[in-house]
């Protein structure tokens, strides 16, 4: 099968600006993760969908964070505007349902950079 | 969120050596994942544990779930060079998979 797809796998942008990521997931998976991964930490959770619906988005700082899932397959996570403290790898992550018995997978990630 | 620390932080082997991390949190977890990263990529599992005791095996992998539910370790015998990365744990509570500091692996032919 397919694998989660991501798109660009790089950005480079100045503070202030603004930027979009863009995720598919394998087809099928009804639940889509966004993750923010650090230089040198693991992968922290931003937002979660299940279908086209938000199950958590406790963790995303939405003053300039923002993700929409219509019609519950593609994914857009936003950045608007962008801090120096946001340059890290967006990693987006499928599963067939949210629950525990479903391993997530992972796409290649897009790496921000922000000058 | 979940605090999950992955020791050693980093380690570097011989090829052919056996090697062994582990995970340990205060929180009490009812799944276990051990997912591997390459640079420029993103992680990708390895092995899931569902139950406390559980021991299971994906070739060379070897990982259990802890019995207090709150620690998991990974075993990697035999290693190889292809071994080289980043491994992550990551421990299930309420929707999320929650990840650990990570063990970064350098594997010297």
């Amino acid at each position: 099968e397919a694998g989660v797809a991501q798109s660009p796998r790089y950005k480079i942008i100045e503070k202030r600006q603004s930027v979009a990521f863009w995720c598919n997931p394998i087809s099928g998976h009804a639940t889509l993760y966004w993750y923010q991964q650090i230089l040198g930490q693991g992968p922290k959770l931003l937002i979660q969908f299940q279908n086209n619906g938000v199950v958590d988005d406790s963790q995303l700082p939405k003053d300039r964070f923002s993700a929409e899932r219509l019609k519950g397959v593609d994914s857009t996570l936003k950045i608007q505007p962008a801090k120096l403290e946001d340059s890290a790898v967006y990693l987006c992550a499928s599963s067939w349902g949210g629950g525990s018995n479903y391993g997530y997978t992972f796409g290649s990630g897009t790496r921000l950079t922000v000058v | 969120g979940q605090q999950l620390n992955q020791s050693p932080q980093s380690m570097f082997i011989q090829e052919g050596e056996d090697v062994s991390m582990n995970c340990t949190s205060s929180s009490i977890f009812n799944t276990w994942l051990w997912y591997k990263q390459d640079p420029g990529e993103g992680p990708v599992l390895l092995i899931a544990l569902y139950k406390a005791g559980e021991l299971t095996s994906n070739g060379r992998l070897t990982a259990q779930f802890g019995i207090t539910r709150k620690d998991s370790f990974l075993n990697i015998s035999a290693s190889i060079p292809s071994d080289v990365g980043i491994y992550f744990c990551a421990g299930h509570q309420g929707n999320q998979f929650y990840f650990g500091t990570g063990t970064s692996l350098t594997v010297i032919p």
